[in-house]
Parts: C-alpha cells; sequence; structure tokens
C-alpha cells in the first residue's frame, strides 16, 4: 500500500463549481498536511499546509484533515479555469515528505 | 524574492553522458531535497541534505550522487544517463526538517536522455 494514495483523475468541471479533491494516507506518523498545485512542467507550488484535524480556509480553498480516518481533502470554491492544474496532497514527519501522485483537475470556461 | 532556483530548465544529454542539474536557494534553509518526477507521477525523493549530513532514499540507484558545497548551492549528479532517467527533476528546500515544516520546490529540470 502507497503511503499516500488520490485519484489521478482527471476531473473536469464547469467554471464555478465547488471541487472536493481527497486524499487518504496510511502513516500514522504523519503530522503535518500539504496541497501543492503544479501546473504543467512547472514545479510545485504549496497551497496549503495543515496540522491538525478540522478545516483551514484561505480564500476560495479549504482544506480539511480527517486524522481518524486518514482522510485530506481541498475544496475549491467558485473554481476558475485557471485553477486547471495538477494538484498534490502530501504528508509529512520531520524531514521525511511524501507526496500522492495527483489529481489533474480541468475547470472548463 | 527568496526562492529556489533550477539550472538549467531543460537539459538534454546523450545516453551514459554524466550531467549535472544545479540547485539554489535564497531562503537560508537548512534542508534541500532532490526528487525525480515522472509523467503522471509523485515526486520520488531522491536523497535530501539536512545542512551537510547526506540522506539516500534506500532505492536510489547508485547512478545518482548529490553534492552541496554550502548552504545555498545543491548539485544532482548523474553518472551515466539511462533512457529510464528521462524525468523532470525537482529541487525543495525546507527550513529546518522540524515537524511543521512545509517544502518549496524550484520550478524543475526537464531531463531528456537521447
Amino acid at each position: 500500500q502507497k503511503e499516500v494514495e488520490q485519484d489521478p483523475g482527471p476531473l473536469s468541471v464547469p467554471e464555478g463549481a465547488i471541487v472536493s479533491l481527497n486524499c487518504t494516507y496510511s502513516n500514522s506518523a504523519f503530522q503535518y498536511f500539504m496541497w501543492y498545485r503544479q501546473y504543467s512542467r512547472k514545479g510545485p507550488e504549496l497551497l496549503m499546509y495543515t496540522y491538525s484535524s478540522g478545516n483551514k480556509e484561505d480564500g476560495r480553498f479549504t482544506a480539511q484533515v480527517d486524522k481518524s480516518s486518514k482522510y485530506i481533502s481541498l475544496f475549491i470554491r467558485d473554481s476558475q479555469p485557471s485553477d486547471s492544474a495538477t494538484y498534490l496532497c502530501g504528508g509529512n514527519y520531520g524531514q521525511n515528505f511524501v507526496f500522492g501522485p495527483g489529481t489533474r483537475l480541468s475547470v472548463l470556461p | 524574492d527568496a526562492m529556489v532556483i533550477q539550472n538549467p530548465r531543460y537539459q538534454v544529454t546523450q545516453f551514459g553522458k554524466p550531467v549535472t542539474l544545479s540547485c539554489s536557494q535564497t531562503l537560508n534553509h537548512n534542508v534541500m531535497y532532490w526528487y525525480q518526477q515522472k509523467s503522471s507521477q509523485a515526486p520520488k525523493l531522491l536523497f535530501h541534505y539536512y545542512d551537510k549530513d547526506f540522506n539516500n532514499e534506500a532505492d536510489t540507484p547508485d547512478n545518482f550522487q548529490s553534492r552541496r558545497p554550502n548552504t545555498s548551492f545543491c548539485f544532482l549528479d548523474i553518472r551515466s544517463p539511462g533512457l529510464g532517467d528521462a524525468a523532470m527533476y525537482l529541487c525543495a528546500t525546507s527550513r529546518d526538517g522540524s515537524r511543521t515544516d512545509t517544502q518549496y520546490f524550484g520550478p524543475g529540470t526537464r531531463l531528456t536522455v537521447l
């Protein structure tokens, strides 16, 4: 079993839709959880990070962690074509960072 | 702006010809990482430095080596590139490797092996 799993997609939604991206993880040692956005042929860009279970909001983005079920989610409200990218979730314990394969999102105008 | 810089952005090499990829950072972070990312896959950690301490992943081939001459710079050397080494190579940094640390990535170097 991979440490971090996510549906690779692709996921296509119309502009303005609410997007839900999900990951599961298996390593209980993970203490910090991150979401990165990666545009085609570019490096990942840190979107949000969270430590505890619960929700964290930043503009149109909400990150949610449920440590009891080892589930991580990212919600995007009012999605825009510029949100079209691959979204990587990840977790870390100290210097060890582990990522999922990413979900490819297309927001159609 | 503080950032992670990778050079070159695109590198073409021949099968078996050594190649060096460069990463520099202005964040003054203690930890630097090298990842290999193939199409539609998660970044795969090759190794990382905590300051001068080198940490190699168990499944990283011997063909891959790294150097960190100072805090700001880190190099990835591929001694004899094979066709399977064609990928995006990502450099990342983190402040101190603490449990609340986060990583910052460079734009990547896309390596083509002919």
